[in-house]
């Protein structure tokens, strides 16, 4: 049981580059969301899944897209990178039923040049 | 609006003294809360829930909705607790569903 993985752990990109964050969890949880992590600000939503076929946006949506074909991968696009969107991201399952408890994924982290 | 402050980036302590890393909210509804903590190098994790009611690694934290406060606190404090600490509000979001509203965190320094 590998709970949550992301990949890859680092990246550099370019601005005005694209590039796709990969996330899967294996425990067959509806819920599936991606935080950004930046210093003095915590974690803040940006997209969020309740199951397959259906996303929504979070607090910080604009410049990421997400789609969620399978129960299982929940991946983050970056249509056209900036360096505003350097930070570290995480992805986190979890069942959604009250009280949540969320899984996280080791994060990645994004620099935008 | 839905808010979760941590009034303190950095909390510093000596090993055995008393901690507490504070925690307010803003929430309309009837709020859940929890604690989440990153030790260095690793994922972030659950560390306790208040509707658990439990005590985990030595840490409590008692919800109290008359200062709309969930503190969290440890009697002792030992050097494997540095780590950054996160404050969350499970809120009910648009749609139905739930999402959680992080704190900004505050980090937790032990020092021998």
């Amino acid at each position: 049981n590998a709970g949550v993985t992301q990949t890859p752990k680092f990246q550099v990109l370019k601005t005005g580059q694209s590039m796709t964050l990969q996330c899967a969890q294996d425990m067959n949880h509806e819920y599936m969301s991606w935080y950004r992590q930046d210093p003095g600000m915590g974690l803040r939503l940006i997209h969020y899944s309740v199951g397959a076929g259906i996303t929504d946006q979070g607090e910080v949506p604009n410049g990421y897209n997400v789609s969620r074909s399978t129960t299982e991968d929940f991946p983050l696009r970056l249509l056209s990178a900036a360096p505003s969107q350097t930070s570290v991201y995480f992805c986190a399952s979890s069942d959604g039923r009250p009280p949540d408890t969320q899984y996280f994924g080791p994060g990645t982290r994004l620099t935008v040049l | 609006a839905q808010r979760v402050t941590q009034p303190e980036k950095l909390l510093s302590v000596f090993k055995g003294a008393p901690v507490e890393l504070k925690c307010n909210y803003s929430y309309s509804g009837s709020p859940e809360l929890f604690w989440y903590v990153q030790y260095s190098r690793q994922r972030l994790q659950l560390l306790l829930r208040h509707i658990s009611r439990e005590s985990i690694k030595g840490f409590t934290a008692d919800l109290n909705k008359g200062e709309t406060s969930f503190h969290l606190k440890k009697p002792f404090a030992q050097e494997e607790d540095s780590a950054m600490y996160y404050c969350a509000l499970s809120a009910l979001f648009s749609g139905g569903y739930n999402k959680l509203i992080f704190g900004a965190g505050t980090r937790l320094a032990v020092h021998p």
